[in-house]
């Protein structure tokens, strides 16, 4: 069964960093694209970024470009978000998900909260 | 950046009743358009995925259509586990802003 478990997650003052963490299992990561998606407390879900399977070409939404960063090692299974220069509106859960079509699986997400 | 659309915001149905949910591109997005379910603390889950293409467990009385820059998800006879709120998005790219359906 395919699983994906993210962590990093944490309580950061604006201006800070974060580097999240998705392991994932039982599915073959080095064929997948993968993406990241955030969803603000009552909002709907925002995508964020994009890693080919390879880990190039990478894309990003407008609202994180510049100071997000995703990055994958296939060895380990394993893709990230670095994110810096955080404000109070990159609040949110951040989820990984696979890329097949559609976004699936996602796994249950790390919570991300910006505030002094 | 291709926004997408969704309407209505809110749709109020019965059981047994059909939903036709509706996303338009701002630009043409071919074929390749998923549709989601997200049901209160849960996950987004994929139930469509380029345009028509059912994913694994989608029941079949949910159906996609469409190209280009419009598209309609449809569940037909409505079932007290459909209702939740229906995301659109473009392959590895935004989502619209959700259509809520919601028991009459």
């Amino acid at each position: 069964e395919a699983q994906l478990v993210e962590s990093g997650g944490a309580l950061v003052q604006p201006g800070g960093s974060l580097r999240l963490s998705c392991v994932v299992s039982g599915f073959p990561f080095s064929i997948n694209a993968m993406n990241w998606v955030r969803q603000a407390p009552g909002k709907g879900p925002e995508w964020i970024a994009n890693i080919h399977r390879t880990g190039s070409p990478t894309y990003y939404a407008d609202s994180v470009r510049g100071r997000f960063t995703v990055s994958r090692d296939n060895a380990k299974n394993t893709v990230y978000l670095q994110l810096n220069d955080l404000r109070p509106e990159d609040t949110a859960l951040y989820s990984c998900a696979r890329d097949g079509g559609g976004l699936d699986p996602w796994g249950q997400g790390t919570m991300v909260t910006v505030s002094s | 950046e291709i926004v997408l659309t969704q309407s209505p915001a809110t749709l109020s149905l019965s059981p047994g009743e059909r939903a036709t949910l509706s996303c338009r591109a701002s630009q043409t997005v071919g074929i390749y358009l998923a549709w989601y379910q997200q049901k209160p603390g849960q996950i987004p889950r994929l139930l469509i995925y380029d345009t028509s293409s059912r994913a694994t467990g989608t029941p079949a009385r949910f159906s996609g259509s469409g190209s280009g820059t419009d598209f309609t998800l449809t569940i037909d006879s409505l079932e007290p586990e459909d209702f939740g709120v229906y995301y659109c998005q473009q392959r590895s790219r935004a989502f619209g802003q959700g259509t809520r359906v919601e028991i009459k």
